[in-house]
């Protein structure tokens, strides 16, 4: 157990429907991380948040959302589902967001849209 | 070209050889991370650079700040080694992610 909870572990879902992705970081990290890992790519960066505010935006689709709660844990909502949104969504966090501490990552949310 | 640049993108070695994993990146970093991620699917943090050498039981990371270039190197390696290697930068708050290296352990 990394410290990093992710669920679901895996989640399966038609298209043109919205799911919700949880993580709960490491005790004590304030940053939050969102990443998407496709099979044809290599991990693609999307949010990070620290302490509740957003810090910086990747590639992230509109139809995507995330936010960060005040218990610090964060959610991913992914919204109007299409086939090419199939990827496993990593969770990373770390104590800043500065680069300089270690991050630990949740095990992933695989989700397959059929 | 791509922010970050790592060689080889495929390596197969025998149980026991040294194995140096290079990466070359062009932006301004804050630190620079080496990444395992497992067949499975599960990624762990090896190391996290900012200036000079860190050692972790087998494994060796170097930075060169002014060159803009790291390695990571496996001594004695061995079958569980096998993952994919990943370089990642750190800048403007976030990762950037190398290609990664695909290493292959063979006994």
């Amino acid at each position: 157990d990394s410290g990093v909870t992710q669920t679901p572990k895996h989640l399966i879902t038609a298209t043109g429907q919205r799911v919700t992705l949880r993580c709960s970081p490491r005790s004590g990290d304030l940053s939050v991380y969102w990443y998407q890992q496709s099979l044809d790519q290599g991990l693609q960066f999307l949010i990070h948040y620290y302490n509740g505010e957003e810090r910086a935006k990747g590639n992230i689709l509109e139809r995507f959302s995330a936010q960060q709660f005040p218990d610090l844990h964060s959610e991913l909502n992914l919204s109007s589902l299409e086939l090419g949104d199939s990827a496993l969504y990593f969770c990373a966090s770390s104590v800043a967001g500065t680069g300089t501490y270690g991050y630990t990552f949740g095990s992933g949310t695989r989700l397959t849209v059929v | 070209k791509n922010e970050v640049e790592q060689s080889p993108q495929n390596l197969t070695a025998q149980e026991g050889e040294f194995i140096t994993i290079n990466c070359s990146y062009s932006v301004g970093i804050s630190a620079l991370h080496w990444l395992q991620q497992h067949p499975g699917g599960g990624i762990v943090s090896l190391f996290m650079l900012s200036s000079g050498k860190k050692k972790h039981g087998r494994l060796i990371a170097t930075i060169n700040i002014q060159e803009k270039h790291s390695s990571l190197h496996i001594t004695a390696s061995h079958p569980r080694d096998s993952a994919v290697y990943i370089c990642a930068p750190h800048s403007n708050y976030q990762l950037i992610w190398g290609a990664g290296t695909k290493l292959i352990i063979k006994p």
